[in-house]
């Protein structure tokens, strides 16, 4: 799987868009982005992926680089609650059963009132 | 509700004691896994199984066992060889045939050794 890179900790403006940074210059044809949180002592929560298009639902945006060496989740107004470490993680998505996904350190969003 | 449990929330275990922690989904998932984490670290995959009677180590597999012997649940037992048991366990499942590969994460059972 190729590896992902993200800053360790970043800070944003409650209300305010956060737009978190992931690196994946060694991102095969066929892996997908994933995004997952994880709030103090939870379990991680799925929170959108994509391909190759920009993709957006209730939770946030993804935005991948034409060349997919990099992308962008957008928070677009955050809140309090979103106060969590986020992960990126790149995984082929294929048919033929369990996959493992690779959690690293993942960035630390703080979200300040 | 849809979902997954792990029981309990918090588990002590004394030294050179076996202990097994539950994880259950209602979800018709047919892939599951165990993720141990420590302190200001991401998730090590412990083990998985893509289907029932069938299981495969992750990466740190040693000193932990498991069984698949019904699709809804895949306890994980930390035996006595792992040194260093103490961690946040979590437990999640995904369906196997969606491609999508969205795994959902259960809340977590945190292991305190004595």
């Amino acid at each position: 799987d190729a590896k992902t890179t993200q800053p360790t900790s970043m800070d944003c403006a409650e209300g305010r868009a956060a737009n978190l940074p992931c690196n994946h210059s060694t991102i095969s044809g066929n892996e997908y982005v994933y995004w997952y949180r994880q709030i103090h002592s939870q379990g991680p929560q799925y929170i959108i992926h994509g391909l190759k298009n920009n993709e957006t639902n209730e939770m946030a945006s993804l935005i991948i680089t034409e060349d997919r060496k990099s992308s962008t989740l957008i928070l677009p107004h955050a809140t309090l609650r979103d106060t969590a470490v986020y992960y990126c993680i790149v995984r082929v998505a294929d048919q033929t059963g369990a996959n493992n996904l690779f959690f690293g350190t993942g960035t630390r969003l703080t979200v300040i009132p | 509700d849809g979902g997954i449990t792990q029981s309990p929330k918090y588990l002590f275990r004394k030294e050179g004691q076996n202990v097994t922690l539950s994880c259950e989904q209602n979800l018709n998932h047919d892939a599951m896994y165990w993720y141990r984490q420590d302190p200001g670290q991401g998730l090590r995959l412990i083990y998985y199984s893509q289907i029932v009677n069938d299981f495969q180590k992750g990466d740190i597999a040693e000193g932990y066992s498991v069984s698949r012997e019904k699709k809804e649940s895949f306890p994980l037992t930390v035996t006595s060889a792992q040194k260093n048991p103490t961690a946040f366990y979590l437990c999640a499942s995904s369906a196997r045939w969606t491609g999508k590969q969205t795994q959902y994460f259960g809340p977590g059972t945190r292991l305190l050794v004595l």
